[in-house]
């Protein structure tokens, strides 16, 4: 999948306990994007980055914090997990005019 | 703000039969149009894309979509269906200037023998 992989690809955590995932990327690509995917509503974005150090929020940011420290790794932390946060994550990377090449994505149920 | 309205959120269809998955987006600028597909338990492959140029353009696996300017239309086709197509088929348009996709909520297409 384009040289994407999302760690860990399932994880189950109590509602108020921290969780981050992670992206890593072998292909150097500038953009970096976390969806989350729920019924009914699609692929939402929630934050992306355009370099290192470089992230914007997308539209269902609240509850959700990114970090990119390296080209590499874009990481995504839910500070204190709560049950509308079950979802299936995906990581998404681009470079110029290129689609968007997803990752095969995180389940994560927060009980 | 760019917006997709995937008009079916299921659709059956038998084996060997023609399919078609619709799609409508919103928007006041130009756009990049995309078709992508999902098999279980899956990330998302892209099916096809539209970018410019030629306003029928053709994908994997057979499928092909009709950019149509007038009614805001990016309808994606298949002439004869099988059973390894049944997955959920997701539309998106682009979305700003750093690239990011907006995307409908899906059409889960269902094929039977």
């Amino acid at each position: 999948d384009a040289g994407i992989t999302q760690s860990p690809r399932h994880k189950v955590t109590e509602t108020g306990t921290p969780v981050t995932l992670r992206c890593h990327q072998t292909e150097n690509h500038r953009y970096m994007y976390w969806y989350r995917q729920d019924p009914g509503h699609g692929l939402r974005l929630i934050h992306y980055s355009y370099g290192v150090k470089d992230t914007d929020k997308g539209e269902v940011s609240d509850g959700y914090s990114v970090s990119r420290s390296k080209t590499e790794d874009f990481l995504l932390t839910l500070e204190s997990a709560t049950s509308s946060q079950t979802s299936v994550y995906f990581c998404a990377i681009r470079e110029g005019n290129s689609p968007l090449h997803f990752g095969n994505g995180t389940r994560l149920t927060v009980t | 703000a760019q917006s997709v309205t995937q008009l079916d959120s299921q659709v059956p269809v038998f084996e060997e039969a023609p399919v078609e998955l619709r799609c409508n987006y919103s928007s006041s600028v130009s756009v990049y149009l995309f078709w992508y597909v999902q098999y279980p338990n899956q990330g998302l492959q892209l099916l096809l894309k539209y970018l410019s140029g030629s306003t029928l353009v053709k994908g994997i696996n057979g499928f092909e979509a009709e950019f149509n300017k007038s009614q805001t239309s990016f309808h994606l086709r298949k002439p004869s269906v099988h059973i390894s197509d049944t997955a959920e088929y997701f539309c998106a348009v682009s979305g700003g200037s750093q690239g990011n996709l907006i995307f409908g909520k899906g059409t889960k297409l269902s094929v039977k023998p």
